[in-house]
């Protein structure tokens, strides 16, 4: 149980265009979602918390309007990248909370290259 | 600021050992704790939970939780090569912000042959 899935796990886009990352749990449903990028031999960074049916909050230094946030359903979350630059070139990891004691299920994760 | 504080490494041990990882958490108040495994290039797979005080065993993992020093640990018998990843030690507390986890920056393990 606890799976999460991330669609798609590798993009190539061209700089100035947006990208969308799906994250499903596929077997449980997550109320909150996480989002987080890791650049290389880093440590995970949460970028933002995604509730259902709710405006998601941004961590400090994460630019809301450039990096979209929707939570529609208990199942999925999106993440959109507007007009992607080099330098958010990264692994994008979503991860699902499941039950009351706040564990969370990372997805596989998507590698962003933006060239 | 709430911190958690794990030894980078590398931890270097041979095939057939005990790893044992270590982690501290600042925040007193911290509820949960959890120990992921990611191995490089992926993302990270949870392995263990705990909640109490004590020690909780799954196969060749213990975990171990100590609130009044505030210190978390996990224990690997008879390890692997299989387990050369690095271990993110996370914790979060009930009354958090939507129950973030804050992690750790993660020990890397190698195991040697």
């Amino acid at each position: 149980g606890a799976v999460v899935s991330q669609h798609p796990s590798r993009v190539i886009c061209k700089s100035g265009t947006s990208v969308k990352i799906e994250c499903r749990s596929l077997d449980f449903q997550a109320t909150t979602m996480f989002w987080y990028r890791q650049f290389p031999k880093q440590s995970l960074m949460l970028m933002a918390t995604s509730n259902e049916g709710s405006k998601a909050t941004y961590e400090q230094g994460v630019e809301k309007d450039k990096f979209l946030i929707n939570h529609a359903s208990l199942t999925l979350s999106t993440l959109t990248v507007t007009s992607a630059h080099p330098e958010d070139s990264s692994f994008y990891i979503c991860s699902a909370q499941a039950g009351a004691l706040y564990e969370q299920y990372f997805g596989p994760g998507t590698r962003l290259t933006v060239t | 600021q709430k911190e958690v504080e794990q030894n980078s490494g590398p931890l270097s041990v041979p095939e057939g050992a005990i790893a044992s990882l270590n982690c501290t958490y600042s925040d007193r108040g911290s509820q949960s704790f959890f120990w992921y495994r990611q191995y490089s290039g992926k993302s990270p797979e949870l392995i263990m939970s705990i909640y109490s005080n004590g020690d909780k065993e799954d196969g060749r993992f213990t975990a171990q939780l100590n609130k009044a020093s505030q210190y978390v640990s996990l224990l690997i018998r008879d390890s692997q090569p299989s387990d050369s990843a690095t271990y993110l030690c996370a914790v979060t507390n009930y009354g958090g912000s939507q129950g973030n986890l804050i992690f750790g920056k993660g020990t890397k393990l190698s195991v040697k042959p």
